[in-house]
């Protein structure tokens, strides 16, 4: 694929539902990062792959929010017991190998919690 | 913690006008420096960078210069036109722990008028 996809695009859920935000980088990126962009916000850092390690989750706001990427390339933002607050666009980005490279964005996944 | 300040928006100018927007930030050591635009119904998209204090970004016109002694990366721009209505994140590189995760300003609104 030519750059970073994201799906769904949109996802509509109850509170207190468990969803998963599903992330494919760009081919050989080994850096992943996940934001999350409420309105009117600039987006905000959750979490950062290395490989299949999560190297940094400083960012994720509490033990509801969890994500994994088993294999080095496709990762999964899980989301449990959401709430309202949680509704937000969720966006990927990808890095290849090295310092100052670009982290290139997929179009994100707005999640709207009712 | 490190962040970033930007102006607030929306802008609103008419085509061929020149173009500033301010950026701060705070920080510890020494980061790199990005614009991010956002087209409408687009994703996030690198602009510019710089690496190092004194160096200047460039592309599609637009510049910014890494001023350490002012904190400062002013997105600047001679002469806007109707294409370049987006929103523009300023953003810096959080080397800490080796991430190089992106701290994002809140997002200014340019509107380009005919």
């Amino acid at each position: 694929g030519a750059g970073v996809s994201q799906t769904p695009s949109n996802k509509v859920t109850e509170k207190g539902k468990y969803v998963e935000l599903r992330c494919d980088p760009i081919s050989g990126h080994t850096a992943l990062y996940w934001y999350r962009q409420s309105l009117g916000q600039g987006p905000e850092f959750l979490i950062y792959f290395q490989g299949t390690g999560a190297a940094d989750d400083s960012g994720l706001p509490n033990d509801r929010f969890f994500a994994v990427r088993p294999e080095g390339s496709v990762s999964t933002l899980k989301i449990q017991r959401t709430e309202r607050g949680d509704s937000a666009v969720y966006l990927c980005a990808s890095k290849s190998e090295g310092s100052y490279n670009e982290q290139f964005f997929g179009p994100g996944t707005r999640l709207t919690v009712l | 913690g490190n962040s970033v300040t930007q102006m607030e928006g929306p802008v609103t100018l008419s085509e061929e006008a020149f173009l500033t927007i301010n950026c701060t930030y705070t920080a510890t050591g020494y980061p790199s420096l990005f614009w991010y635009v956002q087209y409408p119904g687009e994703g996030l998209q690198l602009l510019l960078k710089a690496t190092k204090a004194d160096d200047k970004g460039s592309n599609k016109g637009f510049e910014a210069t890494y001023r350490k002694e002012t904190t400062s990366f002013h997105l600047e721009k001679g002469s806007v036109q109707v294409s370049d209505s987006a929103v523009y994140f300023c953003a810096l590189s959080d080397g800490q722990g080796g991430s190089e995760k992106l701290v994002f300003g809140k997002g200014t609104k340019l509107t380009v008028n005919p």
